[in-house]
């Protein structure tokens, strides 16, 4: 089965704490991206990889961090810099970072910090 | 600010009915996608119209570009329960790697 996959579905971390988001696609995508999407909203992004060891800023990169090592993942990890970081996590991938081409989503992460 | 704005924000019909959602946007763009979320879940690829393109049809989707105005519709026809969702209108900047979402519309199909 070809897809992305996003664990674990439902998170909890108390305030203070890092925590990492965990994205993987088996799609042979070159591009991988991490969206926030608060309830009511729209997607926002965070972070995209155009390629293996690279990686650039999206509109809200403030409080995240993440790494492309590999090809096939993409984590994503809120730091306790995040001054609200509760919210649904989704991980994109599409063929190249173009807009020319659709994405694929994951089912997402709902990240819970009390 | 936005690049892309749907309206209506929630829009509720009978089954069998069409629903047509609409999106704006503020400049250039060189194409703009359509994407559905069912409740708690990823979005879903609808459509994907180029800037050159005028309207484009998936089945029972049906998606319209003025570019002329910076609007898109998207026309569901014969709704299904099924099609209780969000949709939503992302659109890129030209010269920008990267595409921006629009806030979405509530789709609500009644039985």
């Amino acid at each position: 089965d070809g897809g992305i996959t996003q664990s674990p579905k439902y998170l909890f971390r108390k305030e203070g704490q890092n925590v990492t988001l965990s994205c993987e696609q088996n799609l042979n995508h070159d591009a991988m991206y991490w969206y926030r999407q608060d309830p009511g909203q729209g997607l926002r992004l965070i972070y995209y990889s155009q390629i293996v060891n690279d990686f650039q800023k999206g509109d809200i990169a403030e409080g995240y961090s993440v790494s492309r090592e590999k090809k096939e993942s993409f984590p994503l990890t809120v730091t306790s810099a995040q001054k609200n970081p509760t919210a649904f996590y989704l991980c994109a991938s599409s063929i190249s970072a173009t807009s020319f081409y659709e994405q694929y989503f994951g089912p997402g992460t709902r990240l819970t910090v009390t | 600010s936005q690049q892309g704005e749907e309206d209506p924000q929630a829009l509720s019909i009978q089954e069998g009915e069409n629903a047509t959602m609409n999106c704006s946007y503020k400049t250039s763009i060189n194409n703009l996608q359509w994407y559905r979320q069912n409740s708690g879940r990823g979005l879903v690829h609808l459509i994907l119209i180029r800037s050159n393109e005028r309207e484009k049809h998936s089945g029972r989707l049906r998606v319209t570009l003025d570019t002329s105005k910076k609007s898109s519709s998207l026309l569901i026809t014969a709704s299904r329960a099924a099609d209780t969702a969000s949709y939503f209108c992302a659109t890129d900047i030209q010269g920008a790697q990267k595409l921006v979402f629009g806030q979405g519309t509530r789709l609500t199909i009644n039985p």
